[in-house]
């Protein structure tokens, strides 16, 4: 069965130190996709990244970044830098095929990012 | 596009009340999916849509609660009856390939009193 872990529930970090969030995932397929969603607190779910199984190379985007390593099954997330509207709750999410030949999603807990000013 | 759209964004209800949720995805997009989320139990996947057929729907908690996507521009969530514990911010989502991942909505904050 998939899973998606994050196992830290609340990181609380001052304005400009940067942060890494951590995702563990298991899946039994070869092909699977993993994202980034965002919920500041006004409550909407952002979509931040994708990434597909075949493609472990690192990406950047300003203040984000992914490291992607299948070896070890994770898929973290670093903000350089971080700002005080980078509060929010972080989810990971895999996707993988179902045997209808359809797909779903299954999210991690969240982890709770304070940035204190 | 407007995105995926939810109504209503909240909805305060009596114990024992049906409430209606609604849901209308992104044009083009063929899956349909609802989430609810609390504190407690974080995002459940409750059912999804394909092509407006219901593939999964082993997330639902319990008979009370039904959904339905009778064309490819609408879906509905219904609890009947309502109880507390169903209070919970209830999100649609939609995709049109797995590769893109989710658009959500809003989503309805239901409190039941």
């Amino acid at each position: 069965a998939q899973k998606v872990t994050q196992a830290q529930t609340e990181i609380s970090v001052v304005e400009k130190e940067d942060v890494t969030l951590d995702c563990v995932y298991e899946t039994r397929d070869t092909t699977y996709y993993l994202f980034w969603y965002k919920q500041p607190p006004s409550g909407e779910l952002v979509f931040l990244i994708r990434r597909n199984s075949f493609d472990e190379q690192n990406e950047i985007s300003g203040r984000y970044s992914w490291n992607f390593q299948k070896s070890t099954s994770s898929f973290n997330f670093t903000i350089t830098a971080s700002q005080v509207v980078d509060s929010a709750v972080y989810f990971c999410a895999l996707s993988e095929a179902e045997e209808s030949g359809t797909y779903k999603y299954i999210f991690g807990t969240g982890t709770r990012l304070k940035v204190l000013a | 596009d407007a995105g995926v759209i939810q109504s209503p964004r909240h909805e305060v209800t009596e114990m024992g009340q049906e409430v209606t949720l609604r849901c209308k995805p992104i044009s083009g997009h063929n899956s349909l999916f609802w989430y609810r989320q609390t504190m407690m139990r974080g995002l459940e996947l409750l059912i999804y849509f394909n092509n407006n057929v219901p593939i999964d729907d082993s997330g639902m908690p319990e008979d009370r609660f039904s959904a339905k996507m009778p064309n490819a521009s609408f879906s509905t969530l219904k609890i009947q009856p309502s109880e507390p514990r169903d209070s919970a911010v209830y999100f649609c989502a939609s995709s049109q390939d797995r590769v893109y991942g989710y658009t959500f909505g809003s989503g309805t904050r239901l409190t039941v009193v």
